[in-house]
């Protein structure tokens, strides 16, 4: 069945490093969502990317979804603590109105 | 802020009890959403309803899970009996939604922290 996976699992990263997480879908997506979940909390929508291709700003974080529309990535600049939380891909499956979630990234960041 | 409100925030009870949690979606919001989380599984969906019509319960065990929606400001879901591996943290999401649910953006409640002894 269609799957989104991400990669790393896991990343510690001392504060002030970069870090970025991939996401990769087994099949065509018509958008890609990114959510934040801090220890303890909820996922919080980030963003959607919609266009092959597409890139999107948000202060230090860029996501970008891919001319194939099948794999993405959210890159964070100069990490912080508050940066700290795992970061969830999901994609629709197919025209079910469901979302597939990734199995997320956790970001550890040392201060 | 506009949050989604879910009840009990913890719970704990023994095997075989009926666990009823229950979720206030956004005011406007016309889509509602159930979410299993645990560690092995991650984010699962379990059920979803629009306008408060259920479009699709196919990631509930039917058997002893039940997800309505009595009005446009609440939704349960319910467990009886319920058994330890129903121990997770279940969120309720909503979301304005036309055509397909999942092109949308959707907005977690703080979720209700399940263990069944």
């Amino acid at each position: 069945g269609q799957q989104v996976m991400q990669i790393p699992q896991y990343q510690h990263v001392q504060e002030g490093e970069d870090f970025t997480t991939y996401c990769n879908s087994s099949t065509t997506l018509s958008n890609i969502q990114w959510y934040k979940q801090r220890p303890g909390g909820h996922p919080v929508f980030l963003i959607q990317l919609v266009k092959s291709g597409e890139v999107k700003k948000q202060k230090r974080l860029t996501f970008q979804f891919g001319e194939a529309k099948k794999n993405s990535s959210l890159h964070i600049t100069a990490t912080q603590t508050t940066d700290v939380g795992t970061y969830f891909c999901a994609g629709p499956r197919g025209n079910t109105g469901k979302l597939i979630f990734g199995q997320g990234t956790t970001l550890q960041v040392k201060p | 802020d506009a949050r989604v409100t879910q009840t009990p925030r913890h719970k704990v009870t023994e095997m075989g009890q009926e666990v009823t949690m229950r979720c206030q979606p956004i005011l406007g919001h016309n889509t509602v959403f159930w979410y299993r989380q645990t560690m092995m599984q991650g984010l699962e969906l379990l059920a979803y309803f629009r306008n408060r019509a259920p479009l699709d319960d196919s990631g509930m065990p039917k058997d002893r899970f039940s997800a309505e929606m009595p009005d446009a400001t609440l939704a349960t879901l319910k467990i009886q009996p319920s058994e330890p591996r129903d121990s997770a943290v279940y969120f309720c999401a909503s979301g304005l939604t036309q055509g397909i649910p999942s092109n949308q953006p959707q907005h977690f409640g703080d979720g209700t922290r399940l263990s069944i002894l």
